[in-house]
Order: C-alpha cells, then sequence, then structure tokens
C-alpha cells in the first residue's frame, strides 16, 4: 500500500498566526489527497480534497479562505491554518488512496494542532 | 450524504471478554471498510469488505457485511488490551475517491 508522511506531528502557535501542514506520499504519484479534521472522541471530517494542479474542492462549511491547500506535486499537498484562533485547535489528518477507495486509505500519522 | 452510524459509541469491557460493533445505515454502499485508530495517530485499514453476506476474519476479529450491504459489524473474541482504539468504519461517498466514515466505536479493553 501506499506510504504517507505527514509533518509535524504536533504544533502550538499563537493566536492570529499561520501555520503549515505538509502531507507527502513517499511511494506513489497521488493526483488526490484529502484532509480531515478530528475533535476528541470524534470520527474524521473531511474538510477538502485536494487535487494536483488544480484548485481543492472544500466540503460545505468549510471556509477556504481559512484553510488554504496547495497540491503542488504528485507526491506534496499542504494545508495552512491562516489566522489561527483556539477553536482551530484539532487533530488533521491527510490521506491518499492509492489504488482507488476499494483498497482502503493510508493515513497520514496526523498534526495536533493547539491555538494559544 | 450517507450516513454511517456506528453502536456502541463507547465500550469498556475486561480482557478475555467477547465484543460485536455495529455499523449501520439507510443507504446501500458498494463496499465497507473498518479502520481502527489509536490516539494520536492516523487509521489504519482492517478490512475492506465488498460482497453482500461476506465474512472475513482477521486473526480474533471477524467482519461481516450485510447482506443489502446498508450494515456490518465487527467482532473481536477474547478481546486483549492491544484491541483498544477507536475503531471506525467507512464507505463511498460519492465523488471521485471520496468516502465517508462512521460516527466511531471507543473501545477499551481493560487488564
Amino acid at each position: 500500500g501506499a506510504v504517507v508522511s505527514q509533518h509535524p506531528s504536533w504544533v502550538i502557535c499563537k493566536s492570529g498566526t499561520s501555520v503549515k501542514i505538509e502531507c507527502r506520499s513517499l511511494d506513489f504519484q497521488a493526483t488526490t489527497m484529502f484532509w480531515y479534521r478530528q475533535f476528541p472522541k470524534q470520527s474524521l471530517m473531511l474538510m477538502a480534497t485536494s487535487n494536483e494542479g488544480s484548485k481543492a474542492t472544500y466540503e460545505q462549511g468549510v471556509e477556504k479562505d481559512k484553510f488554504l491547500i496547495n497540491h503542488a506535486s504528485l507526491t506534496l499537498s499542504t494545508l495552512t491554518v491562516t489566522s489561527a484562533h483556539p477553536e482551530d485547535s484539532s487533530f488533521y489528518i491527510c490521506s491518499l488512496t492509492g489504488q482507488g477507495t476499494y483498497y482502503g486509505y493510508t493515513f497520514g500519522s496526523g498534526t495536533r494542532l493547539t491555538v494559544v | 450524504t450517507q450516513l454511517l452510524k456506528q453502536s456502541p459509541q463507547f465500550l469498556s469491557i475486561q480482557e478475555g471478554e467477547n465484543l460485536t460493533v455495529y455499523c449501520n445505515s439507510s443507504s446501500v454502499f458498494s463496499s465497507l471498510q473498518w479502520y481502527r485508530q489509536e490516539p494520536g495517530e492516523g487509521p489504519v485499514l482492517l478490512v475492506t469488505v465488498v460482497t453482500g453476506g461476506e465474512v472475513k476474519k482477521l486473526k480474533r476479529l471477524t467482519f461481516q457485511f450485510g447482506d443489502a450491504r446498508k450494515d456490518s459489524s465487527l467482532h473481536i473474541t477474547a478481546a486483549q488490551p492491544g484491541d483498544t482504539g477507536l475503531y471506525l468504519c467507512a464507505g463511498p461517498s460519492g465523488g471521485y475517491q471520496k468516502v465517508t466514515f462512521g460516527t466511531g466505536t471507543k473501545l477499551q479493553v481493560i487488564p
């Protein structure tokens, strides 16, 4: 299966600053990656679909100007949380599926963002 | 939006006990997947079921896909502390490669 590397694993930032999270596909050229958000004791909520070379597709209710997604190459997608606020504190996870949905997703190890 | 509801939401059992987690929907899914997630990590795929009525076994874990492909179950025999984690079912939700996750079941196995 695909191998996904996500960095950083945790980050603490001040309110008003921006944070960039990287998701790399180490052994597969991924035209599509996905970004999820997970609150404590809850399931994963899809934020957006990252498409290589084009604009990301955001789920309803997700602010595209706040959560900037860039998928500049087949192996790297980035999520930037702009002007972060404490309510943005969460666990952010990226994923990709190497061979289609049937074969399941491979997830990054996640990024714990704490905004103080 | 196709919703996947899992039950129970939380489960705390003693080591050696058996348990079953359910994943239900009003919609038909072409396939369903089960993942386990440990704290601070991303989910890890356990199994994919595709055929209605299918049963798959993974050591002490038994997965079943309902005949109508609207539900699935995960049964764990003789649970061990290493089974502790958040169990998530997931299914295709329309759109290219998009998947909807179930509400999750948090399992704690006490030694």
